[in-house]
């Protein structure tokens, strides 16, 4: 079956505008997650969606980044004002069940954001 | 809080030499572990996992064992191949989330 889907696959874009990045997840899948993945590091935890349950936002670093999740599909991770230090591949995930700790993860190819 | 340390990078063998990533984990509870990998042009995939201490978790020829006594998920592969180059990444969940290594570039050579 189709895995997670990631639009666009590549964005670039001028220092100062917002930009908004789509997830499409395995169907059926009710967790979905938001990773960043800057350049020669591991991937950060920004934000896991759960069902209709209030999402998890801690991993979120500024109030410039935000994300939301229609029911149990389509997410958008939106980050406004955009900076130089924003530039990463942005990569979502989802997974089958709960969200809890056995559960694996499938990862979408990501996008990759580069902020002149 | 969690937290996952990999064996620096980036690491060149010759085909059908051993490998070892060394991998070791802080964590709170009782945390499940993962290696994922990431070749070339590709997305990052599931390359093994396991979920309790002493399990072990195997594919490809890939092998992990989850020993909670050293917090350690060391991966291992007995003759690597050309096609295995790729990144890396060691990886544990505790919750919903998971916490990543850096990530070990693997180079293997023909």
């Amino acid at each position: 079956g189709a895995g997670v889907s990631q639009s666009p696959s590549n964005k670039v874009t001028e220092k100062g505008k917002d930009v908004e990045l789509r997830c499409d997840p395995i169907s059926g899948h009710t967790a979905l997650y938001w990773y960043r993945q800057r350049l020669g590091q591991g991937l950060e935890f920004l934000i896991y969606f759960q069902g209709n349950s209030a999402p998890d936002k801690s991993g979120l670093p500024s109030d410039r980044f935000s994300a939301e999740r229609t029911g149990e599909s389509v997410s958008t991770l939106t980050i406004q004002r955009t900076q130089q230090e924003d530039s990463a591949v942005y990569l979502c995930a989802s997974s089958s069940r709960t969200g809890g700790r056995t559960d694996t993860q499938y990862f979408g190819p990501g996008t990759r954001l580069t902020v002149l | 809080g969690n937290s996952v340390t990999q064996m620096e990078g980036p690491v060149t063998l010759s085909e059908e030499a051993f490998l070892t990533i060394n991998c070791t984990y802080t964590a709170t509870g009782y945390p499940s572990l993962f290696w994922y990998v990431q070749y070339p042009g590709e997305g990052l995939q599931l390359l093994l996992k396991a979920t309790k201490a002493d399990d072990k978790g195997s594919n490809k020829g890939f092998e992990a064992t989850y020993r909670k006594e050293t917090t350690s998920f060391h991966l291992e592969k007995g003759s690597v191949q050309v096609s295995d180059s790729a990144v890396y990444f060691c990886a544990l969940s505790s919750g919903s989330r998971l916490t990543f290594g850096e990530g070990t570039q693997l180079t293997v050579n023909p």
